[in-house]
């Protein structure tokens, strides 16, 4: 199975200061054949299902405010916040789609 | 518009079985996998498993193996998870999750506590 790690467990931002999440898979997840990342990133609020972020490693889902972005290749990627509001208070995981069984992350909860 | 829209909150014994069902509308049903995924209390996220609903194949996490069946139902675009012989640690949310590889949309998540 592909294991992912998230680090750091969870941070403390100020307002409007920038927040970075990183994740590495055990193996890659990067598929040659199409030159894609399997990776994606959720958000999950208090009391609420995942929230679909980032896809393909890199490519904001429609809606998502672009101080998300998404970054990495192979093994190791980053998730990271421009400009922290008070509404990216959640805990974010990260998820390979490469292989069965699909595996996330543990976790990193952001707070302000 | 995408909904998945998941049955009520559960609570069963200790050996006794439960049912979650995953009722889809807004898209072709047959034209996507459906995961399920599960978050006990305070703790992260786990794949349980997925069905094609095109044909009923499914593949389950191997320790969920023995234990799980996901099955659906073409005809009101639902799809279930059953889990039997239920212990207190799958006191658990349960999602249904469609995949477009990714899942890019999720249920409301459903409630399953075990206890005595």
């Amino acid at each position: 199975d592909f294991v992912v790690t998230q680090s750091p467990d969870s941070l403390a931002v100020s307002l409007g200061e920038r927040a970075t999440i990183n994740c590495k898979s055990s193996q890659s997840v990067l598929y040659n054949s199409n030159n894609k990342n399997y990776l994606a990133w959720y958000q999950q609020r208090p009391g609420q299902p995942p929230k679909l972020l980032i896809y393909w490693a890199s490519t904001r889902e429609s809606g998502v405010p672009d101080r998300f972005s998404g970054s990495g290749s192979g093994t190791d990627f980053t998730l990271t916040i421009s400009s922290l509001q008070a509404e990216d208070v959640a805990v974010y995981y990260c998820q390979q789609y490469y292989s069965t069984p699909r595996t996330f992350g543990q976790g990193t909860r952001v707070e302000i | 518009q995408v909904q998945l829209v998941q049955s009520g909150a559960e609570v069963k014994k200790p050996g006794a079985s439960v049912k979650v069902s995953c009722k889809t509308s807004g898209y072709s049903f047959t034209d996507y996998y459906m995961h399920w995924v599960r978050q006990a209390p305070g703790q992260g996220l786990e794949w349980v498993g997925w069905v094609n609903p095109k044909n009923g194949d499914t593949r389950y996490a191997l320790k969920f193996q023995g234990r799980v069946t996901i099955t659906r139902d073409t005809s009101i675009s639902t799809v279930y998870m059953e889990l039997s012989r239920l212990r207190s640690d799958d006191t658990a949310m349960y999602y249904c999750a469609r995949e477009y590889d990714f899942y890019q949309y999720w249920g409301q998540g459903t409630l399953v506590t075990v206890s005595s």
